[in-house]
């Protein structure tokens, strides 16, 4: 079966902090995304990898940063949280062919406070 | 301006009864349409993916269709049960080569109840 982990189910963390939120997959996929998830907002791209230190800005890729120095890891890191990027992360990976399907981690709830 | 809309945003249904889901997309060029099912807490889980020439798919209860012409696509869930609860998302890929991306619907919020 294929896998995704995030590194945390919960975390809680606060306003100016430093966060890395850690990702990793196992089925060799090229591509690797970060999601965030609010109400009434579906989920929204902050950045997609393709390849190892290959990196696309997303939607929303402001107060973010990503790292890709491996092909089974990526990182997201808010580089000074605030109380607004408190919401739902969610990591997938995926082949590179146009049907490839995206598997998704169990996402990361993430509360600034 | 390439988008997908779902509908209805929630749907309350009794247990045992059908329901029908709606996407329309406006994403061009098209190559496939996905629907995903994700439950509270948890990231979405692939239920089916529909390409250009298929017009409708099945996996067990769920059964996908797709009007490529009328850029519409549903997704029929026959004889419920209390685990199908959960909210379900229609995505449309766009982009081609290492800048394909994914549009997604805000998702249908469903309800089955005893």
């Amino acid at each position: 079966d294929v896998k995704v982990t995030q590194s945390s189910r919960y975390l809680v963390k606060r306003t100016g902090e430093k966060v890395f939120l850690e990702c990793v997959q196992d089925m060799d996929h090229e591509n690797m995304f970060w999601y965030r998830q609010d109400p009434g907002l579906g989920l929204r791209l902050i950045y997609f990898s393709y390849d190892v230190k290959m990196k696309e800005k997303g939607d929303i890729p402001e107060g973010y940063s990503v790292s890709r120095e491996k092909k089974e890891r990526f990182s997201l890191i808010l580089e000074s949280a605030s109380t607004n990027q408190t919401s739902m992360y969610l990591c997938a990976s995926s082949f590179r062919e146009a049907r490839s399907e995206a598997f998704f981690g169990q996402g990361t709830r993430l509360t600034v406070v | 301006k390439n988008q997908v809309e779902q509908s209805p945003q929630s749907l309350i249904i009794l247990e045992g009864k059908n329901c029908t889901l709606q996407c329309n997309y406006t994403v061009s060029p098209f190559s496939n349409l996905r629907w995903y099912k994700q439950d509270t807490g948890r990231g979405p889980v692939s239920l089916t993916i529909m390409t250009f020439s298929e017009n409708t798919k099945s996996n067990g209860r769920y059964t996908a269709t797709l009007d490529a012409d009328t850029k519409q696509s549903s997704l029929h869930i026959t004889a419920s049960q209390l685990s199908d609860s959960a909210s379900y998302i229609c995505v449309v890929p766009f982009g081609a080569g290492n800048n394909r991306k994914l549009i997604w619907g805000l998702g249908t919020s469903l309800a089955v109840n005893p």
